[in-house]
């Protein structure tokens, strides 16, 4: 297991333009997480998923954010029309959900740039 | 609505002595807090957790204390090193989301 894959690690975009990135999960784990942290900051709860369904999402996703994980595996995060607020290291975690602390497992990120 | 605060957001300490992070936190349905540790271009990793029922877990190097009276925990890593270095965040959870403090980036000076 390679623990949590996120692409691409790094994305320049242009105000207005959609981006998405994808994360894949670790393999038996049945929670996924996607958090946005920006300079300064610590990370920032976007949504998350249980197995397909997408339980939580923040008040920080607005309607440009959609997020999906059509079976169960690995997300996609997809900011339509990008401001230049947007620009942010989108990190991805997962879980396996069970007694105890709900220890994340998080990717190394994707950052944006918006121009 | 901060509910989990990390104060300090630097910390220099000298390589074998000790290094303690400190956190506090406003939401008393937390059950679980976390201890995370980041090194640029890395996303954060686990370093050690507490049940709310608990007031002292040990692991290694890696001590994290809880008050819970005063709504606060502290990190206590014994002796630093230089790859402590990093940047360390305090994460809570009560049946929902972690959520992370600021971070506090941990200086160890040889």
């Amino acid at each position: 297991d390679t623990g949590v894959s996120q692409d691409p690690r790094h994305k320049i975009t242009k105000r207005g333009q959609n981006v998405t990135f994808r994360c894949d999960p670790i393999s038996e784990h049945n929670r996924l997480y996607w958090y946005r942290q920006t300079l300064g900051q610590g990370p920032e709860f976007l949504t998350y998923f249980q197995n397909e369904a997408q339980l939580e999402k923040s008040r920080l996703l607005s309607d440009r954010f959609s997020a999906e994980r059509p079976k169960g595996s690995f997300s996609t995060l997809e900011i339509q029309r990008t401001e230049q607020g947007d620009s942010a290291m989108y990190l991805c975690a997962s879980s396996l959900r069970n007694s105890g602390a709900n220890v994340l497992t998080f990717g190394a990120g994707s950052r944006l740039t918006v121009l | 609505d901060q509910q989990v605060k990390q104060n300090s957001p630097s910390l220099s300490v000298q390589e074998g002595r000790i290094s303690i992070l400190n956190c506090d936190y406003t939401n008393s349905m937390f059950d679980y807090f976390l201890w995370y540790k980041k090194y640029p271009a890395e996303g954060p990793t686990f370093l050690i957790s507490i049940s709310s029922i608990k007031d002292k877990n040990e692991d290694g190097r890696f001590t994290v204390f809880l008050n819970k009276s005063a709504k606060h925990l502290s990190l206590h890593i014994v002796p630093s090193q230089p790859g402590d270095s990093a940047v360390y965040f305090c994460a809570a959870s009560a049946l929902t989301p972690l959520v992370f403090g600021k971070g506090t980036r941990l200086s160890v000076i040889a």
